[in-house]
């Protein structure tokens, strides 16, 4: 079957380092979305992966490692706008998004 | 560039009644247009692949007779639900893609509540 496994929330302090881990098993690999969604909003793009290793853009980075089904998202020097929920896709052989359940980020001041 | 925007962004109707959501791609012919539905506290549940002039395919457990999909043309597609009742009132998210699979543009959402 097709699983996509990430924390449902997690708590941080404004100014930190925090890192959003995912693990998915997909009929096929297209590549990993990482998404962020505000409460009420739809979904914004943060970062695509295929190919595996880190992909830098400002203050999120994203990872992946293809052998071991395994992505993180880190976000760095957290600003309280930052609190929102991170959601992990796998894009499948079908190019169908395969969609996690989110996690739930709080920054704490 | 690849702006998608929906409409309504909020409807509230009556149990029984039809309310019809647009999907529009603005700036780009979309390919493909997907529907999805969002529960509270839970993640996108896909609900349908449209791709212009031809059926929508759904995801299984959604009744293609109560959600009607119609994508007319590269910039539109509208999904109808009908007889909504209050199991119905969820949030509404389209997304389209043009010719790379790979990028998925999302509308804003639309908020169905049924009394």
């Amino acid at each position: 079957g097709q699983n996509i496994d990430q924390p449902t929330e997690m708590t941080a302090t404004e100014g930190a380092i925090v890192q959003i881990n995912c693990t998915y098993q997909t009929s096929g690999f297209n590549g990993l979305f990482w998404y962020q969604q505000h409460a009420g909003e739809a979904p914004t793009f943060l970062s695509y992966n295929v190919l595996d290793g880190l992909e830098e853009k400002g203050r999120f980075s994203s990872f992946l490692s293809r052998s071991k089904g395994y992505s993180y998202l880190l976000l760095k020097e957290l600003q309280m706008k930052d609190s929102a929920s991170y959601l992990c896709a796998s894009l499948d052989s079908n190019y169908q998004l395969i969609w996690g359940a989110g996690t739930k980020l709080i920054i704490k001041p | 560039g690849a702006v998608v925007s929906q409409h309504p962004s909020w409807v509230i109707c009556k149990s029984g009644t039809s309310v019809k959501i647009e999907c529009r791609s603005l700036d780009f012919q979309a390919t493909t247009m997907f529907w999805y539905r969002q529960f509270p506290k839970q993640s996108l549940m896909l609900m349908a692949t449209s791709n212009e002039g031809s059926k929508a395919t759904y995801e299984q457990g959604v009744e293609k007779d109560k959600f009607l999909i119609n994508h007319a043309s590269l910039t539109l597609s509208t999904l109808t639900v009908t007889s909504a009742h209050p199991e119905d009132s969820s949030f509404y998210i389209c997304s389209a893609t043009a010719q790379d699979p790979y990028e998925q543009y999302f509308g804003p959402g639309t908020r169905l509540t049924v009394t």
